[in-house]
């Protein structure tokens, strides 16, 4: 069964503080990873996205990486801000359909 | 670009109602939007795939008599939970996939939060 597991499931920090947000997969083959920010009560909005030849993508003070081979992917943010508190989510695509396999996210909170 | 709305953002309703959820591309056109449901601390999980000028396709375990959708025009798909019971209450979020695009691009509404008393 294709999976999307992230790591950890909660996060507190202090503002200014950086952090790095994991996602491991089983989806295979798969054409792209993405990161999206949900805000409480609203819809995912899409930080990044990488096919399976790319290593890095950055947005920002947003950087993704991605290890096609280990099927990890990380989301590291620097320089926190208070409105970086929401949750994270790590979006695998299938080759096959292109249905889209979600993690349950991180709930990231930043603290001043 | 690439902004999809939703209407309303929230609702609250009697139990055994029906509700209907809008959902809009506003910039672009999409033959194909999705339906999903979000539970607290969960994950987004696919309903539905609305096709414009076709049925939609359920996914398993979703009652489509419950949840009617029509996707009336390419900017428009909506989503009616009829006679709706209190384990309804959930977060439903519409994406659109845009004309032409890849198969696997969609941009997310804001939701809508759907109270059943």
């Amino acid at each position: 069964k294709n999976q999307v597991e992230q790591s950890p499931q909660s996060l507190i920090i202090l503002e200014g503080k950086n952090c790095t947000l994991q996602c491991n997969y089983t989806v295979s083959p798969f054409s792209n990873l993405r990161w999206y920010k949900q805000d409480t009560g609203r819809g995912p909005v899409s930080l990044t996205i990488m096919t399976f030849s790319e290593n890095t993508k950055s947005n920002g003070r947003y950087t993704a990486t991605l290890d096609a081979d280990t099927k990890q992917s990380s989301l590291h943010i620097t320089a926190s801000q208070l409105s970086d508190s929401a949750s994270y989510i790590c979006v695998v695509s299938e080759v096959s359909q292109g249905n889209l396999i979600f993690g349950k996210g991180t709930k990231l909170s930043v603290k001043p | 670009g690439a902004v999809v709305s939703q209407h309303p953002s929230w609702v609250i309703c009697k139990s055994g109602t029906s509700v209907k959820i809008e959902c809009r591309s506003l910039d672009f056109q999409a033959t194909t939007m999705f339906w999903y449901r979000q539970f607290p601390k969960q994950s987004l999980m696919l309903m539905a795939t609305s096709n414009e000028g076709s049925k939609a396709t359920y996914e398993q375990g979703v009652e489509k008599d419950k949840f009617l959708i029509n996707h009336a025009s390419l900017t428009l798909s909506t989503l009616t939970v009829t006679s709706a019971h209190p384990e309804d209450s959930s977060f439903y979020i519409c994406s659109a996939r845009p004309d032409p695009g890849g198969t696997d691009t969609q941009y997310f509404g804001p939701g809508t939060r759907l109270t059943v008393l």
